[in-house]
C-alpha cells in the first residue's frame, strides 16, 4: 500500500459528459502528481501541484483542469469527453526528499462509451 | 520518436532465468533514471534509482547506466514468478522541482514461468 488514495477506482460515462478524480496524497507529501496511462501512450505525465499551487503542466489538455485543496488532496476534471479519454488516471505523490520516488496510487480507470 | 523508447514484450522467461530489460533515450539532459515495477492493477511502485552513469546493484536487481550511449538496463537474477509484472523505465533531466515530471517508457511486460 503505497498511501495514496485515489477514488473512483472504475467510471463509466458517455462522451461529452464531465467527471472528477479524486486523489489523497501520502501523508505528509506536499506534492500530488497526475498521470494518465493509455496502451498506446503509456504513461504521461499531465500536471504537478505543490503545496496547493502549479508547478508544472504536461502534456494535459485544455480541456482537463485540476487543482489542490488546503489539505493537499487533489482532484482532476475532465470534460467534454471523448472516447479516446478513456486511460487509466494515476496520481502520484512525493516527499520533500528528493530521491526520484514517486508513490503511485491504484488509479482510476476511466471508460468513456 | 518518442523520448524514451523500450520493447514492449511480452517477454517470457523460466523461472530461475536471468532476465535482462533495456530503455533507450533520446535527451541527453536526462541525469536520473528509474525503474518502476507495476503489476496488474495496481500503481507504479519503484523499484531501482541510479543517477548519471554506472551500476547499482539491489539484491537480484542490478541497474546499468550508460549516458555515452544513452542505453540503460535492468538485469533481474534468479528470476520468480512473483517478478511477472510490468516493468517501466523512467527518467528526469536533474534535481530541481520539476525534476519529478518522470518520462516513462512504455514498460516491458515480463512473465516467468514457474
Amino acid at each position: 500500500d503505497s498511501g495514496v488514495t485515489q477514488t473512483p477506482k472504475h467510471l463509466i460515462t458517455a462522451t461529452g459528459q464531465r467527471v472528477t478524480l479524486r486523489c489523497s496524497p501520502r501523508s505528509g507529501d506536499l506534492s500530488v502528481y497526475w498521470y494518465q496511462q493509455s496502451l498506446d501512450q503509456g504513461l504521461q505525465f499531465l500536471i504537478q501541484y505543490y503545496n496547493g499551487e502549479e508547478r508544472a503542466k504536461g502534456n494535459i489538455l485544455e480541456r482537463f483542469s485540476a487543482q489542490q485543496f488546503p489539505d493537499l488532496h487533489s482532484e482532476l476534471n475532465l470534460s467534454s469527453l471523448e472516447l479516446g479519454d478513456s486511460a487509466l488516471y494515476f496520481c502520484a505523490s512525493s516527499g520533500a526528499v528528493n530521491t526520484g520516488e514517486l508513490f503511485f496510487g491504484e488509479g482510476s480507470r476511466l471508460t468513456v462509451l | 520518436q518518442k523520448e524514451v523508447e523500450q520493447d514492449p514484450g511480452p517477454l517470457s522467461v523460466p523461472e530461475g532465468a536471468i532476465v535482462s530489460l533495456n530503455c533507450t533515450y533520446s535527451n541527453s539532459a536526462f541525469q536520473y533514471f528509474m525503474w518502476y515495477r507495476q503489476y496488474s492493477r495496481k500503481g507504479p511502485e519503484l523499484l531501482m534509482y541510479t543517477y548519471s552513469s554506472g551500476n547499482k546493484e539491489d539484491g537480484r536487481f542490478t541497474a546499468q547506466v550508460d549516458k555515452s550511449s544513452k542505453y540503460i538496463s535492468l538485469f533481474i537474477r534468479d528470476s520468480q514468478p512473483s517478478d511477472s509484472a510490468t516493468y517501466l523505465c523512467a527518467m528526469t533531466p536533474g534535481s530541481s522541482g520539476s525534476a519529478r515530471q518522470l518520462t516513462f517508457g512504455s514498460g516491458t511486460q515480463l512473465t516467468v514461468l514457474p
